[in-house]
C-alpha cells in the first residue's frame, strides 16, 4: 500500500511568486495534517483536515497560506505571495482516526529566494 | 502551552558507541511521548512511543522511558551503526485535545562514522 506522497519534493521560487504543494494521504485516511519545519527550528503544526473540513487551522501563519482538501482526498497548500521566511520543509501526515498513528510523507523542501 | 526541548546537535559518534539524546517536555495532563526519525531523503517515521508514565518504548535497539517525575523521555541506544545516521525528533501528543496534533522538538542530527 502506498504511503503518504508529497509533490514536489523540492521547489525553488522567487519572493512574490505563488507555489502550490500537494499531499496524497494514505487511502482511507480521513485525517490529514500539514506541518512545517523552518531551518533549525521545531516542526510546527499548521492545520488538520477531517475529510474535506478544516478541524483546526490554528497553526496557519497568516492569510498568505491557503489549504484545501477537495472531496476529502488529496490536499493542496498554496502560498501566495511567497516570502523569504516561508522557506522550510513542509510535511504532510495522515491517520485513520484521531487517536491512530499519523504517517508522514517525505516532505517538500521550499526555498524562497 | 505544550513544548518539547531536546538536545541540540549535531552529534557525531563512532560506530558501536553509546547514544543518548536528551528530551524534556512541558505539558498539562498526561501526554503521550514519541521519537520520530528522518533518514536522509525520506519522510518522518515513528521510531518508538510511550503512552503513560514509566512505560518504555523500544524499537531497532533504541529505547526511551517515560519519566513523569523528571518530565523526560531520553533516547538511548547501546551500540550505534552507520545506518542510524539521521535526524531524531522528540514529540508529544496531549490527549486533552481532540486531534492528533504533535508538538515537536527542534531535532538532533546524528552522524555515525565507521
Amino acid at each position: 500500500e502506498a504511503g503518504v506522497t508529497q509533490f514536489p519534493s523540492h521547489s525553488v521560487i522567487e519572493k512574490g511568486q505563488t507555489v502550490t504543494l500537494r499531499c496524497d494521504p494514505i487511502s482511507g485516511h480521513d485525517n490529514l495534517y500539514w506541518y512545517r519545519r523552518v531551518m533549525g527550528k521545531e516542526i510546527k503544526f499548521l492545520l488538520h483536515f477531517v475529510k474535506e473540513s478544516k478541524q483546526d487551522e490554528s497553526g496557519m501563519p497568516n492569510n498568505r497560506f491557503l489549504a484545501e482538501r477537495t472531496g476529502g482526498t488529496y490536499s493542496t497548500l498554496k502560498v501566495q505571495p511567497a516570502e523569504l521566511e516561508d522557506s522550510g520543509v513542509y510535511f504532510c501526515a495522515s491517520s485513520q482516526d484521531f487517536v491512530s498513528e499519523a504517517f508522514f510523507g517525505q516532505g517538500t523542501r521550499l526555498t524562497v529566494v | 502551552g505544550d513544548s518539547v526541548t531536546q538536545m541540540e546537535g549535531p552529534v557525531t559518534l563512532s560506530e558501536e558507541a553509546f547514544l543518548t539524546i536528551n528530551c524534556t517536555y512541558t505539558a498539562t495532563g498526561y501526554p503521550s511521548l514519541f521519537w520520530y526519525v528522518q533518514y536522509p531523503g525520506e519522510g518522518l517515521q515513528l521510531l518508538l512511543k510511550a503512552t503513560k508514565a514509566d512505560d518504555k518504548g523500544s524499537n531497532k535497539g533504541f529505547e526511551a522511558t517515560y519519566r513523569k517525575e523528571t518530565t523526560s523521555f531520553h533516547l538511548e541506544k547501546g551500540s550505534v551503526q552507520v545506518s542510524d545516521s539521521a535526524v531524531y525528533f522528540c514529540a508529544l501528543w496531549n490527549s486533552g485535545g481532540s486531534n492528533y496534533k504533535l508538538t515537536f522538538g527542534k531535532g538532533t542530527l546524528l552522524t555515525v562514522n565507521p
